[in-house]
């Protein structure tokens, strides 16, 4: 089964600042990664998909990169909303897999 | 317009079989390409996924659960039914089931289901 790997397990920022996010798989995945946004006691949100497609609707301050092992998450300018925990999906094989989520939290 | 929901118990005693039910609507099981799946999150904890089934009745599973679940599909009924066999209260999570669309993901997500194990 293929691992994922997400860091940092969490994080503070301040509104305005540029976050980034990893997550390393221990095989190639080609570009197949989400990004999820989750609030608590909420439902995950999709956020990018294929690596780098940004999900109809989500802010342009959201962006994904990377393929084969590596893929950053980045939040441009970090806002108000964007306080929350974020998890990475591989879909390139079964079983998929999340990482362990990195919470964003407010400085 | 996409909606899921899941409904099930949500108290079950260890060694119980759950079963849990997602209804949906805004789009059809027997379209080509599509899923449902479900993925569950103990309380503070990351997201597993578990189980997902496709129109043709393909059907996946989490390898370390595998013996435990069973999905299936009505598709008159736009139902996805999971059930998990042998509780025991390291399953106590919120239980998700998601769907799944043509570009691989799980999008949109049930609003969720808390599900408690304990005597």
């Amino acid at each position: 089964a293929i691992r994922i790997t997400q860091s940092p397990s969490s994080l503070s920022a301040s509104t305005g600042d540029r976050v980034t996010i990893t997550c390393r798989a221990s095989q190639g995945i080609s570009s197949y990664l989400a990004w999820y946004q989750q609030k608590p006691g909420k439902a995950p949100k999709l956020l990018i998909y294929a690596a780098s497609t940004l999900q109809s609707g989500v802010p342009s301050r959201f962006s994904g990169s990377g393929s084969g092992t590596d893929f950053t998450l980045t939040i441009s300018c970090l806002q108000s909303e964007d306080f929350a925990t974020y998890y990475c999906q591989q879909y390139y094989s079964y079983p998929w897999a999340f990482g362990q989520g990195t919470k964003v939290e407010i400085k | 317009q996409i909606t899921l929901k899941e409904s099930g118990p949500t108290l079950v005693k260890p060694t119980q079989t759950l079963t849990l039910t997602c209804t949906f609507s805004g789009f059809s099981l027997s379209t080509s390409g599509v899923g449902v799946g479900w993925i569950r999150q103990p309380p503070g904890k990351a997201l597993e996924w578990l189980a997902l089934i496709y129109w043709d009745d393909d059907k996946r599973y989490s390898p370390s659960l595998k013996s435990r679940l069973t999905i299936t599909k009505d598709t008159s009924k736009n139902q996805v039914v999971l059930t998990m066999t042998n509780m025991d209260p390291v399953d106590t999570a919120t239980y998700y089931c998601a769907h799944r669309g043509a570009a691989g993901l799980f999008d949109p997500w049930g609003q969720g289901t808390l599900v408690t194990v304990s005597s």
